[in-house]
């Protein structure tokens, strides 16, 4: 079945420093891909998608690029603020047949510190 | 705020009993869908409506159900409650299938004693 593997942290980084957040996938058909965000206390919020192969999702300074050759699609920003503090997610949707419940990895806790 | 909105915020109860969540999607949103969030399982898929009929099933246990309305609004039952029932439960709502982005609303903590 499909799966999403993404580092787990807590991943500890000073303001201002380079983030990248690495995500994998295996899926049986062409997925769409997703990154959301949670901040302590509440839901998910969608920070950005990516539909087909090369395509790149950006929102609030993060990017992704779907690589379907590495079955990956890496979230990267180039200045994290302590705001940027949450855990993130990694997921995908495999929508045959229009079933799209998202399969999610298990989160990567990001502690930026001032 | 995402526009899907979630009752209750909180929800204690005892083993073996029942209980109902409800969910609201964005407006003109057809699909509705559930998940739960645990420490140990992590964020599962639970089941997917879409205007009215059920879609897919995820690792919906038996004795959980769920249901869309007319209205568009979900229930999502949970029975015969477990102490590992305990959980965050999340609604999210998209405008139709094939991939659309999903809507979380600020989910239901079910604490099973």
């Amino acid at each position: 079945g499909d799966s999403v593997t993404q580092m787990e942290g807590p991943v500890t980084l000073s303001e201002e420093a380079f983030l990248t957040i690495n995500c994998t996938y295996t899926a049986t058909g062409y997925p769409s891909l997703f990154w959301y965000v949670q901040y302590p206390g509440e839901g998910l919020q969608l920070l950005l998608k990516a539909t087909k192969a090369d395509d790149k999702g950006s929102n609030k300074g993060f990017e992704a690029t779907y690589r379907k050759e590495t079955t990956s699609f890496h979230l990267e920003k180039g200045s994290v603020q302590v705001s940027d503090s949450a855990v993130y997610f990694c997921a995908l949707s495999d929508s045959g047949g229009g079933a799209d419940g998202l399969t999610f990895g298990k989160g990567t806790h990001l502690i930026i510190q001032p | 705020d995402s526009g899907v909105t979630q009752t209750p915020k909180h929800l204690i109860t005892a083993t073996g009993q029942r209980v109902t969540l409800r969910c609201s999607p964005r407006s003109g949103d057809l699909s509705v869908y559930w998940y739960q969030q645990s420490l140990d399982q992590g964020l599962q898929f639970l089941i997917q409506y879409y205007n009215g009929e059920e879609r897919a099933k995820g690792n919906i246990l038996e004795r959980f159900s769920a249901q869309q309305f007319p209205d568009l609004h979900s229930e999502l039952n949970l029975s015969s409650l477990e102490l590992g029932d305990s959980a965050l439960y999340f609604c999210a709502s998209s405008v139709g299938t094939g991939g659309h982005e999903q809507y979380f609303g600020p989910g239901t903590r079910l604490t099973v004693t």
